[in-house]
């Protein structure tokens, strides 16, 4: 079955840096690539997603990246602002025809966004 | 209320116990989830319902018993557990076919 790893566990970074956190994954059939962040008690809520048939995809301040020949993708943010705090979770799944397989999620990454 | 609510949001019973974890979802999904999420664990996919249908028990032990009345219902109902099934549980929701979960609060366990 399909394995997330995720790297770091644990991000600090100044307001107003980028940041990256990347994730490889096991099952080369896996097409699609969700980011989703969850702040401190709250839920973890979609942020930015990419299909394997686009390379990069953004939306303002954050950006997916994907490399399918290395199985890897990457959540880039930049001007980070303290907002951004939390933490992000990566996950893969295949999807194929009408069907979905199931969301396999890595460890996550706590960011911190000092001021 | 819209969006997907989870009660009771916090939750401490002893191994002997026996409770209920409840999710409802206001959004017309006709896929719903349970996740469970431990520190420094990926977010550990337990069960599937779809059209009220279990789809997917993902090796849990049966002192978990999820039950689906309804798409808008979902319901986890615990008994003896043990202090390593404290957690946070999450209930999603999904449209068949679309890629998106929606997540609940989650219900924070503790096992005494």
């Amino acid at each position: 079955g399909e394995n997330v790893e995720q790297h770091p566990s644990t991000l600090s970074v100044q307001e107003g840096d980028s940041a990256v956190i990347k994730c490889t994954y096991s099952d080369s059939a896996s097409n699609y690539f969700p980011w989703y962040k969850q702040e401190l008690g709250k839920r973890p809520q979609l942020i930015i997603d990419i299909r394997s048939n686009v390379g990069e995809k953004k939306d303002q301040r954050i950006a997916v990246t994907l490399n399918k020949t290395a199985k890897h993708f990457s959540l880039h943010i930049t001007e980070t602002q303290p907002e951004d705090s939390a933490v992000y979770f990566c996950a893969a799944k295949v999807e194929y025809g009408g069907s979905q397989g199931n969301l396999i999620f890595g460890k996550g990454t706590k960011l911190s966004v000092k001021p | 209320e819209t969006g997907v609510t989870q009660t009771p949001r916090h939750l401490v019973m002893g191994m002997t116990n026996k409770k209920s974890l409840k999710c409802e979802q206001h959004l017309g999904h006709n896929a719903m989830y349970w996740y469970k999420q431990s520190a420094k664990k990926p977010l550990e996919l337990m069960f599937v319902y779809n059209f009220k249908e279990q789809t997917e028990n993902n090796s849990v032990p049966s002192r978990f018993s999820p039950e689906c009345p309804n798409s808008s219902h979902l319901f986890l109902h615990l008994h003896t557990l043990q202090p390593e099934d404290s957690a946070l549980y999450l209930c999603a929701s999904s449209q068949p076919g679309e890629r998106e979960l929606f997540f609940g609060e989650g219900s924070r366990l503790t096992v005494l």
